[in-house]
């Protein structure tokens, strides 16, 4: 089971760009790596996933370094309601194996 | 496309009743959805995953007899909350995997609020 290790809180301004990063040092050959932001009292919302290199959609992007031990989310430009809590979660796909999430960086975005 | 739907949004119940949480996936059919709870500035926690037609799996430390699964189609996990404390207060999320595909991605519902006075 691939634990992940994020900042808990980060701070930022309004136009920024914000790169959040999660180590995951024991990720397995056919883990993927999934981005989440949540806000409160709703259920995660998918950011971005990605299984090696570099992953780009419309809203963010996600670096995995070659040997996939950690990522980072790249959001460019922040607004204020990008304010919420993101997690990383390195999956395995099918079943229940790979789903602990860790505690999620809280992200503050500043006027 | 891929919409995960739960109700109630939010209920309030007795202590010693019992209260259940329907998880749709709305345009998409889910071999497998996952059922979380999450505290109050605290993670999300896998209690346990949905198989249609099987028996749930629990994940260690969640009591099978007191939160019942059903994943009776491919469309729809329940969650029922049995005998209801204060102390199962909480905020229960599903999730759904895409049936048919080897999918690694889930689909969350908005989540629904319990409180159990």
């Amino acid at each position: 089971l691939a634990k992940t290790t994020q900042p808990i809180s980060m701070d930022s301004y309004e136009g920024q760009e914000v790169n959040i990063t999660c180590s995951h040092n024991n990720i397995a050959t056919n883990d993927y790596i999934t981005w989440y932001q949540q806000f409160p009292s709703q259920g995660p919302r998918f950011i971005i996933q990605g299984y090696k290199t570099k992953v780009t959609n419309e809203v963010a992007s996600l670096f995995i370094p070659a040997d996939r031990k950690s990522s980072t989310l790249s959001l460019p430009r922040v607004s204020l309601s990008d304010t919420a809590v993101y997690y990383c979660l390195v999956d395995s796909g099918g079943g229940a194996d790979g789903l602990t999430f860790g505690k999620g960086t809280h992200l503050i975005i500043q006027p | 496309g891929a919409v995960v739907s739960q109700h109630p949004s939010r209920v309030i119940c007795k202590s010693g009743t019992s209260v259940k949480i329907e998880c749709r996936s709305l345009d998409f059919q889910a071999t497998t959805m996952f059922w979380y709870r999450q505290f109050p500035k605290q993670s999300l926690m896998l209690m346990a995953t949905s198989n249609e037609g099987s028996k749930a799996t629990y994940e260690q430390g969640v009591e099978k007899d007191k939160f019942l699964i059903n994943h009776a189609s491919l469309t729809l996990s329940t969650l029922t909350v049995t005998s209801a404390h204060p102390e199962d207060s909480s905020f229960y999320i599903c999730s759904a995997r895409v049936a048919g595909v080897s999918s690694y991605e889930q689909y969350f519902g908005p989540g629904t609020r319990l409180t159990v006075t």
